[in-house]
């Protein structure tokens, strides 16, 4: 295990099509969060997943999107109808359990996504 | 509402001088901050956390809860210190990062 893997690394797409993210977290985390990040911004938190519960979600993160994450082991993250306002870099991150919080979310390489 | 304010996108000094990244953030109630680093083409990692009280690579941050600040600093900057640095603000049970926007810090020769 070499940490969080995500996949495709790099996605471009026409506006009105459907695209889906893969995050693999490292094994024995049980958290699993994702964010999104445009150019010259820091990462914005989009949701997060305890095992396969989904226990938060961003207003960020509009009807057009949904995650899962089934098994409670990778999750999923489709954005339906794109729009170029979309564009950006998705990460995950992953976690092990809420104590002590002080522990650290690692991170994935990201997707970035293209819509034109 | 949490919020975390980077003041500088971009901070250049020169190899062997003192360098602060500035941090500064609002939440009503008692956070966990992070600084978390970014090199070049690499994935975003964790720098150090103020619970910790530690010195990451020669560079120590300090909570202030008077100021809502948590500076960044290094007393001699190197060259592989040039990267994005995010600040980042969770609440005590430990949810969601809220991040700044961060600083491009440049170490010239």
């Amino acid at each position: 295990d070499t940490g969080v893997s995500q996949d495709p690394r790099h996605k471009i797409t026409k506006r009105g099509q459907n695209v889906t993210f893969r995050c693999d977290p490292i094994s024995e985390h049980n958290r699993l969060y994702w964010y999104r990040q445009t150019l010259g911004q820091g990462p914005e938190f989009l949701t997060y997943f305890q095992n396969e519960a989904q226990l938060e979600k961003s207003r960020l993160l509009s009807d057009r999107f949904s995650a899962e994450r089934p098994k409670g082991s990778f999750s999923t993250l489709e954005i339906q109808r794109t729009e170029q306002g979309d564009s950006a870099m998705y990460l995950c991150a992953s976690k092990y359990g809420q104590h002590p919080p002080q522990e650290t979310q690692y991170f994935g390489p990201g997707t970035r996504l293209l819509v034109l | 509402a949490q919020r975390v304010t980077q003041p500088e996108k971009l901070l250049s000094v020169f190899k062997g001088a003192p360098v602060e990244l500035k941090c500064n953030y609002s939440y009503s109630g008692s956070p966990e901050l992070f600084w978390y680093v970014q090199y070049s083409r690499q994935r975003l990692q964790l720098l150090l956390r103020h619970i910790s009280r530690e010195s990451i690579k020669g560079f120590t941050a300090d909570l202030n809860k008077g100021e809502t600040s948590f500076h960044l600093k290094k007393p001699f900057a190197q060259e592989e210190d040039s990267a994005m640095y995010y600040c980042a603000l969770s609440k005590t049970s430990g949810s969601r990062l809220t991040f700044g926007e961060g600083t491009q810090l440049t170490v010239n020769p």
